[in-house]
């Protein structure tokens, strides 16, 4: 079993559409949650991290941690075709002053004009 | 000015070959790394150093030696290539610390392997 499970998608949802991204590990240990995306033939790029259970918004994002459950989600309010990339779920625990972080799969998004 | 570079950005090469991938950061950073994304997009991280000594050295075979010459620079050596090298191979760099600390990643270095 991998420590993070992401379902790869891909989803494909209509331009203004609310979109629900998941993520469920197994690792006790993770202190921090992260969601970067990376659209094609770029590097990830930070979205949002957080660190406790609850909510965090940030504009038309809002990143949800349930450490209970050992889930978290993203949520895309006013998808735009911009928003069209892969979204990757990750989460770390510090290592001698390093962020070792573990990825999700990716789900691959594509928001339709 | 592009924070974390990495050179190639593209590599094709013959199945035995050796190859070296650069990466430099201009963020002021102390500690790199190394990540590999396979064909599924699953990025898993391979190597980190922290001000030239090796910290994070996951289940990598050892024909992957990743070089510091100094706290701005992790290069990435790999001997005796084989197919399943073939991968985009990111680079990345953020402050040590023991709370979170950002990491941003560079533009990748696609390697096929033939």
């Amino acid at each position: 079993q991998k420590e993070v499970e992401q379902d790869p998608g891909p989803l494909s949802v209509p331009e203004g559409a609310i979109v629900s991204l998941n993520c469920t590990y197994s690792n006790s240990a993770f202190q921090y949650f992260m969601w970067y995306r990376q659209y094609s033939r770029k590097g990830p790029e930070l979205l949002m991290y957080t660190y406790s259970s609850g909510n965090k918004e940030d504009g038309r994002f809002t990143a949800q941690v349930d450490k209970s459950s050992k889930y978290i989600s993203l949520f895309i309010r006013d998808s735009q075709p911009s928003d069209s990339a892969t979204y990757l779920c990750a989460m770390s625990a510090v290592r001698q002053g390093a962020q070792k972080l573990v990825f999700g799969q990716g789900t691959r998004l594509t928001i339709n004009p | 000015d592009t924070a974390v570079s990495q050179t190639p950005k593209y590599l094709v090469t013959q199945m035995g070959n050796d190859k070296s991938i650069k990466c430099e950061q201009n963020l002021g950073h102390d500690t790199m790394y190394w990540y590999k994304q396979d064909s599924k997009k699953f990025l898993k991280i391979m190597f980190s150093y922290n001000n030239k000594e090796l910290i994070i050295n996951e289940t990598v075979p050892n024909r992957f030696s990743p070089k510091s010459p100094d706290k701005a620079h992790l290069n990435l050596h790999i001997n005796s290539l084989e197919l399943g090298d073939s991968a985009v191979y990111f680079c990345a760099s953020s402050y040590k610390g023991r709370s979170y600390n950002e990491q941003f990643f560079g533009p990748g270095t696609r390697l096929t392997v033939l």
